[in-house]
């Protein structure tokens, strides 16, 4: 079945410094989606990326979906301690009715 | 507007036993769909529902169904627990099928001893 896998599991960074967090999935996906949750929270949605190499951004968040709609990547530029959580991609399977969530990496931020 | 509500927040159940859990949909969301998340991994999808429909099924044992109402809302149902069963189960809401936007409720953590 369809699996998507995130690296790295774990990233500690100091205040300011950058994160990145990538994602991979074993199928083509029509779309990426990205979520926050914070320790002890539910998953938030932060963005849906649907075009083949299509990059946006929210404020530091920078988010690219790859040429080959496969991949995708997170870029926190600056780290805060607000940013402390797991960040999860997800993409929905050919039929479109089931999501896949990647395992998710957990940024923590040293202030 | 209220956000997706579960009920409860927290059970405690034994091997064997049956749950009920309950999730109501953001206001005009006619689309639920319910996923069960372990400690230290991600959500894994176990049902979508739109509609009053199943659209889609994760790789769940039959122990595990689900219906949605005629007003949205939903249950969520397990049978036979086992303690593999212990986890966040979450619920969340769209406003129509496929796979755009979704709103996530606070969860419902259940134990089993």
């Amino acid at each position: 079945g369809q699996q998507v896998m995130q690296i790295p599991q774990y990233q500690h960074v100091q205040e300011g410094e950058d994160f990145t967090t990538y994602c991979n999935s074993s199928t083509t996906l029509s779309n990426i989606q990205w979520y926050k949750q914070r320790p002890g929270g539910h998953p938030v949605f932060l963005i849906q990326l649907v075009k083949s190499g299509e990059v946006k951004k929210q404020k530091r968040l920078t988010f690219q979906f790859g040429e080959a709609k496969k991949n995708s990547s997170l870029h926190i530029t600056a780290t805060q301690t607000t940013d402390v959580g797991t960040y999860f991609c997800a993409g929905p399977n050919n039929a479109g009715n089931m999501l896949t969530f990647g395992g998710g990496t957990r940024l923590m931020v040293k202030p | 507007d209220a956000g997706v509500t579960q009920s409860p927040t927290h059970l405690i159940k034994t091997r064997g036993q049956h749950v009920t859990l309950r999730c109501s949909p953001i206001s005009g969301h006619k689309s639920v769909s319910w996923y069960q998340q372990v400690l230290g991994q991600g959500p894994q999808f176990i049902f979508q529902y739109y509609e009053k429909e199943e659209r889609g099924r994760g790789n769940f044992p039959d122990r595990f169904s689900a219906r949605q109402f005629p007003n949205y809302s939903s249950e969520l149902n397990v049978n036979a627990l086992l303690l593999g069963d212990s986890a966040l189960y979450l619920c969340a809401s769209r406003q129509a099928g496929g796979y755009n936007e979704q709103f996530f409720g606070p969860g419902t953590r259940l134990t089993v001893l």
